[in-house]
């Protein structure tokens, strides 16, 4: 089983609300990525990181920031949540660019 | 742009039979495809990879093939389970050779 780690695992929260989506991994992967799925539907690229200090916005606009101060979290804040933001959110990371994805088992959020 | 397409969304079929889950994708040539299973409300999990200059890949009860030339990956289960009813998805790597983009997944019933 890979380690990475994604809490919370459900989050329910009104609209205008600041949230953190929080994923760790202990592999020393170097590659982090954040994909949102909505129900039914594949899996969309939101951000991704290369390293420390290295952001890049993925091929999904997405209103969310991400930060990448050590290897092992990738955090994902969304500073004023809309109904529009419900969705699954899964991070993973890779080795190298030819590597497997290990993913997180994702946090689901509803905003009412 | 490039496109994913996963055949069918649903797939049902008896214990014992084999499975077939079909990716086709244009608009790119990427240099490998990879396979996954989702298991619902869980994280992607990796099952396979396939490189471009290989034509079968097989791994226990798996088997993946990819065809550059018809732009296309099957997927076999042979003598499947009840426990391999899932989602599986196919993967490659985007254009700009960033991340893995996604199909939507064809989820796959073993009836017993």
């Amino acid at each position: 089983e890979a380690d990475i780690y994604q809490t919370p695992r459900y989050l329910v929260i009104g609209t205008g609300k600041k949230i953190t989506l929080e994923c760790s991994q202990t592999m020393g992967h170097d590659k982090m990525y954040w994909y949102q799925q909505d129900p039914g539907m594949e899996l969309h690229l939101i951000h991704y990181s290369y390293g420390v200090n290295s952001t890049e916005k993925g091929d999904l606009s997405s209103e969310s920031t991400v930060s990448r101060i050590r290897t092992e979290h990738f955090p994902l804040t969304l500073e004023s949540a809309r109904p529009s933001h419900t969705s699954q959110y899964l991070c993973a990371s890779a080795q190298g660019n030819n590597s497997p994805l290990h993913f997180g088992n994702g946090t689901r959020l509803t905003v009412t | 742009s490039q496109k994913i397409e996963q055949n069918s969304e649903a797939l049902n079929i008896q214990e014992g039979k084999t499975a077939t889950l079909t990716c086709n994708y244009t608009n790119y040539s990427p240099a490998y495809l990879q396979w996954y299973r989702q298991d619902p409300g869980r994280g992607p999990v990796f099952l396979l990879l396939i490189r471009e200059n290989e034509k079968e890949k097989r791994k226990e009860r798996l088997k993946v093939t990819f065809d550059t030339t018809l732009k296309q990956s099957l997927f076999h289960i042979t003598a499947s389970q009840p426990a391999d009813s899932a989602t599986y998805l196919c993967a490659l790597l985007n254009q700009a050779g960033t991340a893995l983009i996604f199909g939507k997944g064809t989820t796959l019933s073993v009836s017993s």
